[in-house]
């Protein structure tokens, strides 16, 4: 199993303003997701973080907006920038541990309203 | 795109079975199964891989079959542990770590 240490775990932004959102693994994944969720909808994958390289975004993500470091293979950071209410939802980040077809697990999510 | 799951929500007496689908419009490598509770992070129930197998969890177990482009969850006597929503996850690109997550199911087990 991974532990993850996701944080914050809730944040109220102003509009206009920027989160950064940290995530911290136990240990060493190749691969780390950003998830966001919107309130009693599923998960949209929003970028998969690389270590070593830029992150890779999902269609209708762009990297102004979602801003993704992964600076050594147990952590990553999810900037939302120049927020809006409509990015109010609950941002996941996951890990799938190398090789094929393993489990993800999730933090506990962050959860972000914009006012 | 998003695979459908149906159906959208249940209610359940505890000790009564459910079926979930999970249906996608394209080939499936596998499929993952999540069950989510409110204010809580996905997790892991089963993964099932090509190959039509099926697997069993307890009293959950699931079923692929991967001409269908098809996955069942099945849950036999319920209990109340069991609310929750359900995801199917599914992997259409053969790389075994990104999903693609279905529309969900919400389960909900009363007395």
């Amino acid at each position: 199993s991974a532990v993850i240490s996701q944080k914050p775990s809730r944040d109220i932004c102003q509009r206009g303003t920027s989160l950064t959102i940290q995530c911290q693994v136990d240990s060493q994944v190749t691969m780390m997701f950003w998830y966001r969720q919107q309130p009693g909808q599923s998960l949209t994958l929003i970028a998969t973080a690389n270590q070593g390289s830029e992150a890779t975004y999902e269609s209708g993500f762009v990297i102004d907006k979602f801003p993704i470091s992964r600076p050594n293979l147990t952590f990553s950071t999810l900037t939302v920038s120049n927020m809006s209410p409509e990015d109010s939802s609950i941002y996941l980040c996951s890990v799938v541990r190398a090789g094929m077809n393993t489990e993800a697990f999730f933090g506990q999510g962050t959860r972000l309203t914009v006012v | 795109q998003q695979p459908v799951q149906s159906p959208q929500a249940v209610i359940l007496r505890e000790g009564e079975d459910a079926v979930i689908n999970c249906s996608s419009s394209k080939a499936l490598y596998s499929v993952h199964w999540y069950r989510q509770k409110h204010g809580e992070a996905p997790v892991f129930l089963m993964i099932l891989l090509k190959g039509g197998e099926q697997k069993g969890h307890e009293k959950i177990s699931a079923s692929f079959n991967e001409k269908k482009q098809q996955s069942s969850l099945y849950l036999t006597a319920s209990q109340l542990s069991y609310s929750g929503t359900y995801f199917c996850g599914t992997d259409l690109t053969g790389g075994g770590n990104k999903l693609t997550f279905g529309t969900g199911t919400q389960l909900k087990v009363e007395l």
